[in-house]
Parts: structure tokens; C-alpha cells; sequence
């Protein structure tokens, strides 16, 4: 069975610093697909950042980066320059490559962005 | 663009009572879910669906039904509430499947049901 684990349920971090969230994993598949989720206080949760399992290269969108480790199962993100917009939960979630429906998310992280 | 729009918003239900969240999408996708987030935890897969007529369980599918006669339309079905339901729903759309690497859910605002 596939699971995603988030061991920190809460982070902070001053505006303008780089903080890096967890996230590990476990599938038998050798295809699969990695995310990162944002859900803000308005409660809409939208896609951050995607990983292919089969590309080496880390996923970058702007001021967020992915540092995938795919022998250790691990799948962190890190965000720069943190704005007081990025507070939100963050959520990690995998998806096995071919599966339609089930995509498996982690029990998130709540992120803090401090002036 | 409207994107996904889920009603009610907020409900409160007693115990053996039924209702039915509303879904529907503008974006002309294939795919829709219903997960479930309970506090502290991650989001559970109730239900889905890969096109109008044809629907499949998720992680979590007992004591809901749904339905999808139309692409936008995918309500989901509460049969006799239980407390252990409370929780908070979420209707996502993608276009394509997310086992193929390039889709991306889009989420409703959720729907906040409390069964007392």
C-alpha cells in the first residue's frame, strides 16, 4: 500500500527567509507522481509544484524547489523568500503511475510566514 | 471563470437524516473526486470519476453514493448521516488523469458537514 508521510504538523519561518518542508514515501511502483499542495485559510487547495518519478531533475516553480531522493523515498520542498502569502497547510501527496483515481496525500504541514 | 463550485457551503444534519453535496465544473474535465478531510488529517478519496455514467470507490466509500449523468455534474450522496461523517468535503476536477503525470486537480472550497 502506498503511503506519504509529513513528520512536521507545523513550521515557521520569518518573511524573506527559506524554510524546507518533509515529505517521504512509500509505493512499490517504479512510475509514479509526486505533489506539492497549498491550502490556504480560504480553504481552496491548489498544486504547487509536480515530480516525475522517472526525471532525475528537481522540480523548480519560481521561489519553490523540490529536492527529490528517490532511493531514500524522499520528496521535500523548499520555498525562498518566503511571502506572508505562502502561509497556508501544505500537503504532499503520490499518485502510482496508471492509477486513475487515488491519489494519496500525507496529513500536511501548517506553514507560518512571520513578518 | 468559476472553475469548481460546491454547495452548501456549510451544513448541519442529525443523525439518520440524508442530503446531497452539489458539484460542478466549468473546465469541460473528464475527471472528478470527492475527498474527505477530517482534522489533523490528510485528504481520504470517497469517490471518483473518469467520465459522464462511469464512477468507482475510493479509499473511504461507505455510506455515500454518487452519480455523474452529466461531465459538470458529480453530487455526492449522504445515506442515513453518522456522526462519523463530520467533516470537511471536497469536490476536485482534473482534465486528464493524474496516473499520467499531467493533470492537476482543481478544488472546490469545500463543504463543511456536522452530524449531530
Amino acid at each position: 500500500a502506498q503511503t506519504v508521510t509529513q513528520s512536521q504538523p507545523e513550521m515557521s519561518v520569518q518573511e524573506a527567509e527559506t524554510v524546507t518542508l518533509s515529505c517521504t514515501y512509500d509505493t512499490s511502483e517504479n512510475n509514479y507522481y509526486l505533489f506539492w499542495y497549498k491550502q490556504p485559510p480560504s480553504r481552496q487547495m491548489i498544486l504547487v509544484i509536480r515530480q516525475e518519478a522517472y526525471k532525475q531533475q528537481n522540480a523548480t516553480e519560481n521561489r519553490f524547489s523540490v529536492n527529490f531522493q528517490k532511493a531514500a523515498k524522499s520528496f521535500s520542498l523548499k520555498i525562498s523568500d518566503s511571502q506572508l502569502g505562502d502561509t497556508a497547510m501544505y500537503f504532499c501527496a503520490l499518485i502510482d503511475g496508471g492509477s486513475q483515481g487515488n491519489l494519496i496525500f500525507g496529513k500536511g504541514t501548517k506553514l507560518s510566514v512571520k513578518p | 471563470n468559476a472553475g469548481v463550485t460546491q454547495t452548501p457551503k456549510f451544513r448541519i444534519l442529525k443523525i439518520g437524516q440524508s442530503m446531497t453535496l452539489q458539484c460542478a465544473q466549468d473546465m469541460n474535465h473528464n475527471y472528478m473526486y470527492w475527498y474527505r478531510q477530517d482534522p489533523g488529517m490528510g485528504l481520504k478519496l470517497i469517490y471518483y470519476s473518469v467520465g459522464a455514467g462511469i464512477t468507482d470507490k475510493g479509499e473511504v466509500p461507505n455510506g455515500y453514493n454518487v452519480s455523474r449523468s452529466t461531465t459538470e455534474d458529480f453530487p455526492l450522496r449522504l445515506e442515513l448521516a453518522a456522526p462519523s461523517q463530520t467533516s470537511v468535503y471536497f469536490c476536485a476536477s482534473s482534465y486528464s488523469s493524474l496516473g499520467a503525470g499531467s493533470g492537476e486537480l482543481f478544488f472546490g472550497e469545500g463543504s463543511r458537514l456536522t452530524v449531530l
